[in-house]
């Protein structure tokens, strides 16, 4: 356990239904990624927060994907209509601040299934 | 756009022996990060290497950072059961850590 906490575990949702993931990252981290991850596949960017700030947001990222992370502390990630396509595990990873080197450490993930 | 290719993607090794798993990457970085992920959970972070040269160890796995060739390897020694997972490398793409791409992934069965 590293010590970001991601909730729900799991999810599984009808398609067109909107669902809403939480990051609590590491005390005192203020930095924050979202990643993706298929079956057989690296973790795919979505976006970085520095504090409140999103600074980074992939241009792949539909605009039924919006994140925010109100007073630099826990995050949310939220997909609108939610297709098949994006069943995947969300995971949330959070660093230190300061010195970009140091490690990022990265939750259990949130799994979800678009039936 | 940057690339970040791993190989090989799948590896058997038989315990005791030694093997490295290659990263390759396109573009210009001076940041590279080892992650270990068991089947169904999250990544571990193993390594991060900030600068050409760089060379760090844990136990059997040992990773190096060649910025000029574009390349880190990852070298496993006397291989343990323990050590099966995947393992993935990631480039910082931004310069600052803000965006990590990962490689595919190397699969990693040790064999007894």
């Amino acid at each position: 356990d590293t010590g970001v906490s991601q909730n729900p575990r799991h999810k599984i949702t009808k398609r067109g239904q909107n669902v809403t993931f939480r990051c609590d990252p590491i005390s005192e981290h203020n930095r924050l990624y979202w990643y993706r991850q298929t079956l057989g596949q690296g973790p795919e960017f979505l976006t970085y927060f520095q504090n409140e700030a999103q600074l980074e947001k992939s241009r792949l990222l539909s605009d039924r994907f919006s994140a925010e992370r109100p007073k630099g502390s826990f995050s949310t990630l939220e997909i609108q209509r939610t297709e098949q396509g994006d069943s995947a595990m969300y995971l949330c990873a959070t660093a230190a601040g300061g010195n970009s080197g140091n490690t990022i450490y990265f939750g259990e993930g949130s799994w979800l299934t678009v039936v | 756009e940057l690339k970040v290719e791993q190989n090989p993607l799948f590896l058997s090794m038989q315990e005791g022996k030694n093997y490295t798993i290659y990263c390759n990457y396109s573009t210009t970085s001076d940041r590279l990060y080892w992650y270990r992920q068991d089947p169904g959970k999250s990544l571990e972070s193993l390594f991060v290497l900030l600068s050409n040269g760089a060379v760090k160890q844990e136990g059997r796995l040992m990773a190096s950072l060649d910025t000029k060739a574009r390349l880190s390897t990852l070298h496993i020694t006397a291989a343990v059961h323990d050590l099966s997972a995947t393992y993935f490398c990631a480039v910082d793409s931004s310069g600052s850590a803000r965006q990590l791409t990962f490689g595919s992934g190397t699969q990693l069965t040790v064999l007894p």
